[in-house]
């Protein structure tokens, strides 16, 4: 398998831009995690999925901040509109259905808002 | 809800020291613990993991833990450090229940000095 698979590797946009981040996890894998990491923050759950359903977004820090899952294979974060304090590099991971299972981390998406 | 705690940012060593690095957790039930690894500009890899059974965990690359319930612990080991080990280390954890959800520590900085 290939791994996490996340595009684009590197997004510079504008402020008020929309912004969509795509990760395909491995196939066969039920939980998709969306992180962000920044110096400030460290690392912070965004949302994650279960077989493709929402389990807990109470990480996603506005409205701004969207995510979907519309196949096992597929999600996508976006963002819109944009600002400069959403720069940071955005993490997919998946893992099996057993809840101590490593979670498999994607290269991240570097995002830079000017 | 469970925590985890990574106590300073930077730990320097010189090649062929011994590498520590702390991690704290805090659950009211029985813990799974992990240690994840991250290079620069890449994404997290699993290192090694407790979930039940032997409190001593080897991982990859030399890296052993030892879960010690009584001190609430999960330092991280290798007795003799190499400069492809310069990376930052990110501690988590989870406990049982439906879902997959990793509690993250800040992380640490590991630099090893030639």
């Amino acid at each position: 398998d290939a791994g996490v698979i996340q595009s684009p590797r590197h997004e510079v946009t504008e402020m008020g831009q929309e912004v969509t981040l795509r990760c395909k996890p491995i196939s066969g894998h039920d939980y998709l995690f969306w992180y962000r990491q920044t110096m400030m923050r460290g690392l912070e759950l965004l949302i994650y999925f279960n077989n493709n359903v929402p389990i807990d977004d109470s990480g996603m820090p506005e409205d701004r901040f969207s995510a979907k899952m519309p196949n096992a294979s597929f999600s996508t974060l976006k963002i819109q509109p944009s600002e400069p304090r959403d720069s940071a590099v955005y993490f997919c991971a998946s893992s099996l259905a057993v809840w101590y299972n490593e979670q498999f981390f994607g290269p991240g998406t570097r995002l830079t808002v000017l | 809800a469970q925590s985890v705690t990574q106590l300073g940012s930077h730990v320097s060593v010189s090649e062929g020291a011994l590498v520590l690095l702390r991690c704290n957790y805090s659950s009211s039930v029985p813990p799974y613990l992990f240690w994840y690894v991250q290079y620069p500009n890449q994404g997290l890899q699993l290192l090694l993991k407790y979930t039940t059974g032997a409190t001593l965990v080897k991982g990859i690359n030399g890296f052993e833990a030892e879960f010690k319930k009584s001190e609430t612990s999960f330092h991280l080991t290798k007795p003799s450090a190499h400069m492809s080990d310069a990376a930052e280390y990110f501690c988590a954890v989870s406990v049982t229940g439906a879902n997959s959800k990793l509690t993250f520590g800040k992380g640490i900085t590991l630099s090893v000095r030639p």
